[in-house]
């Protein structure tokens, strides 16, 4: 059965203190992984797509990273504005099913 | 208006009610979704519509009803819910292929009694 795993559930850092969120997947024909950030009372985000393994991707203090079975999103010295919920999404399969991740709560402490 | 909207942003019904979401999209995009979104469980994708037409209905019982009569319209239409259909519903729309990165709304808050 296809499935995505994020972790950790959640995650409390402290202002500047770098660290990795995780998305594994088991999945047949990957298409494509998303990350989407989601705040509280809001619709998700996106961020980035990855399409093939080793492929990267930044966008200011986020950086997106793509293996055969996981993907990890690193934030580096984050701030408390980072504070959400990052989702992870796979697109797999000959039908294109799109399969979401619950989620890596992050709080990001002043 | 721009990107993605939904209303109403909170409603509350009976399970004999007859309500109705709607989402417009003022993107140019061509495909819309809606997904339910409930506590401690990831987001389900629901239907998926593209150039109006229906491409997929992930077994969604047919107390959900959509409706797409253009592209930057989408509507559920609800009926006889049950008390575990509340949750977050959001309306998401992208361009191009299906799946590409899309553009979410900011969802309606839907509380069965």
């Amino acid at each position: 059965e296809d499935q995505v795993t994020q972790s950790p559930e959640a995650l409390r850092l402290q202002e500047g203190e770098s660290s990795s969120l995780n998305c594994s997947y088991t999945v047949s024909g990957l298409r494509g992984l998303f990350w989407y950030r989601q705040d509280p009372g809001k619709g998700p985000e996106f961020l980035f797509t990855l399409y093939s393994a080793g492929e990267e991707k930044e966008k200011e203090r986020l950086k997106a990273t793509l293996t055969k079975k996981e993907s990890f999103l690193h934030i580096t010295a984050p701030k408390p504005e980072d504070s959400a919920t990052y989702l992870c999404a796979v697109q797999a399969g000959r039908d294109d099913k799109i399969i979401f991740g619950k989620g890596t709560r992050l709080h990001i402490l002043p | 208006e721009t990107g993605v909207t939904q209303t109403p942003r909170h409603l509350v019904m009976g399970m004999t009610n007859k309500k109705s979401l709607k989402c417009e999209q003022h993107l140019g995009h061509n495909a819309m979704y809606w997904y339910k979104q409930s506590a401690k469980k990831p987001l389900e994708l629901m239907f998926v519509y593209n150039f109006k037409e229906q491409t997929e209905n992930n077994s969604v019982p047919s107390r959900f009803s959509p409706e797409c009569p253009n592209s930057s319209h989408l509507f559920l239409h609800l009926h006889t819910l049950q008390p575990e259909d509340s949750a977050l519903y959001l309306c998401a729309s992208s361009r191009g292929g299906l799946y590409n990165e899309q553009f979410f709304g900011p969802g309606t808050r839907l509380t069965v009694l």
